[in-house]
């Protein structure tokens, strides 16, 4: 089955304690993204990767890091989390940006840092 | 700074109804506005446009865009409890070197009543 998925989906923790959210696509998509949702604020987009060692910045990248080593992974890391991060979050993928491929999202990781 | 404004926030309608969505944009060399809806889930895509004054159907929803005036609308026509989301509107825009960067409004609220 074509899906994205994320781990963990629930996850909470303290202040400082570094931690990674994993995100996969098996549909061989070349674009991923990271996102943050918030009330009232709508999705915020964090990071995002045209394809393999490819990154870029989207509109609040600051205390969050990514990496592309390979095309199906695309992981998020918290080096030193705070309370302001938690947030529920969500990866997403497509096999390219463009008008003919839509983007997938995964079903999202609720993030509590106390 | 991009931006992205849907309007209204909120909107409580019955069914049979129809509704109209609007979004309207701020962007540095617009590529593609996106409409996504989302229940309580992980967004799901319904329409990406790029083309002026091209509306986009399926089944009783429809949108279209209008570059000129940097507005898209969202149209629910004979609405069912099912259409009760919130839907977003992204829009796609250039992001460091590559056009990967995505800017999402705050989402409109929509209840549809029996």
């Amino acid at each position: 089955e074509a899906q994205v998925t994320q781990n963990p989906r629930y996850l909470i923790t303290v202040t400082g304690k570094k931690l990674t959210v994993t995100c996969s696509q098996n549909m061989n998509h070349e674009y991923m993204s990271w996102y943050r949702q918030d009330p009232g604020l709508g999705l915020r987009q964090i990071y995002y990767s045209m394809n393999v060692e490819v990154t870029d910045k989207g509109d609040v990248p600051e205390g969050y890091k990514v990496s592309r080593k390979e095309k199906r992974n695309f992981p998020l890391i918290l080096e030193s989390p705070s309370p302001n991060q938690t947030s529920l979050y969500f990866c997403a993928s497509s096999f390219k940006l463009g008008e003919f491929y839509e983007q997938y999202f995964g079903p999202g990781t609720r993030l509590t840092v106390t | 700074e991009d931006k992205v404004v849907q309007s209204p926030l909120s909107l409580v309608v019955h069914e049979g109804d129809t509704v109209t969505l609007n979004c309207s944009y701020e962007v540095t060399n617009f590529r593609s506005l996106l409409w996504y809806k989302q229940e309580k889930k992980a967004p799901t895509f319904l329409f990406m446009l790029t083309s002026s004054g091209i509306e986009k159907k399926s089944g009783r929803l429809s949108s279209i865009l209008d570059k000129k005036e940097l507005f898209s609308i969202l149209n629910i026509t004979a609405t069912q409890t099912g259409d009760s989301a919130v839907y977003l509107c992204a829009v796609r825009g250039p992001g460091g070197t590559s056009y990967g960067k995505l800017t999402f409004g705050q989402g409109t609220i929509l209840t549809v009543h029996p």
